[in-house]
């Protein structure tokens, strides 16, 4: 069974860029969601993905999107960077009918803008 | 909206000793679950115990348990048996039993175990 992969590991742009970070989900899982989580915080909740539609959101601006592929994979788009959108991006992956839902994290995306 | 707030930055212990971390959080919801995850340097979140607030009875993993108080709002984490790669960040978090299954975390607490 393959866990939940992220690339790229690192990243850096620089402050009005545009950066496209990827997940693959947990085989057998249908829901993806994403989390940012700043330095020395706890990981706060983007948006999560299912069935290729935004499924609940975050208190993120709209320059932060993403996408759901057919094999549940999924992309987090953010545009115009600022500095405070440094932070380790996580990914997470579930199966909506299962008893827990529970999600399985990825390693996460370093993301430094300077 | 719910809250978690975990009130120890960082906690220490000596390897083979018991340590309790902890959590409150807040919400107007009856029916929910509540987790503790482990992030070591690796980055990667790992679930390390999970409760169902509708079961009184608090959950084990191992040498891991929780202290549950509905009423009170509190969630702690006991780690038994400390071991070296017991140390790493360690969240609590929130989750709704309902609509999408997102988590609110809490600001963690780093724990060192002392050889």
């Amino acid at each position: 069974e393959t866990g939940v992969t992220q690339s790229p590991t690192h990243l850096i742009k620089t402050r009005g860029q545009q950066v496209t970070l990827r997940c693959s989900s947990q085989s057998g899982h249908n829901t993806v969601s994403w989390y940012q989580q700043a330095l020395g915080q706890g990981p706060q909740f983007i948006f999560q993905y299912y069935r290729e539609e935004e499924n609940g959101r975050g208190n993120f601006p709209p320059r932060f999107s993403g996408l759901q592929f057919p094999n549940y994979s999924s992309e987090l788009n953010v545009n115009a960077l600022e500095l405070d959108d440094s932070a380790l991006y996580l990914c997470a992956s579930s199966f909506r009918g299962a008893l827990y839902n529970e999600q399985f994290f990825g390693p996460g995306t370093r993301l430094t803008v300077l | 909206a719910q809250t978690v707030t975990q009130s120890q930055p960082e906690m220490s212990v000596q390897e083979a000793e018991t340590v309790t971390l902890s959590c409150t959080y807040d919400t107007s919801e009856s029916d929910y679950y509540l987790f503790w995850y482990k992030q070591p340097p690796s980055r990667q979140m790992i679930l390390v115990i999970r409760q169902e607030a509708y079961k009184q009875q608090n959950a084990t993993e191992n040498r891991f348990s929780v202290n549950f108080q509905k009423a009170a709002k509190s969630f702690s984490l006991k780690i038994s048996d400390s071991q070296l790669g017991d140390a790493a960040m360690y969240f609590c978090a929130y989750r709704s039993a309902r609509g999408a299954n997102n988590l609110f975390f809490g600001t963690g607490t780093r724990l060192t175990v002392i050889p």
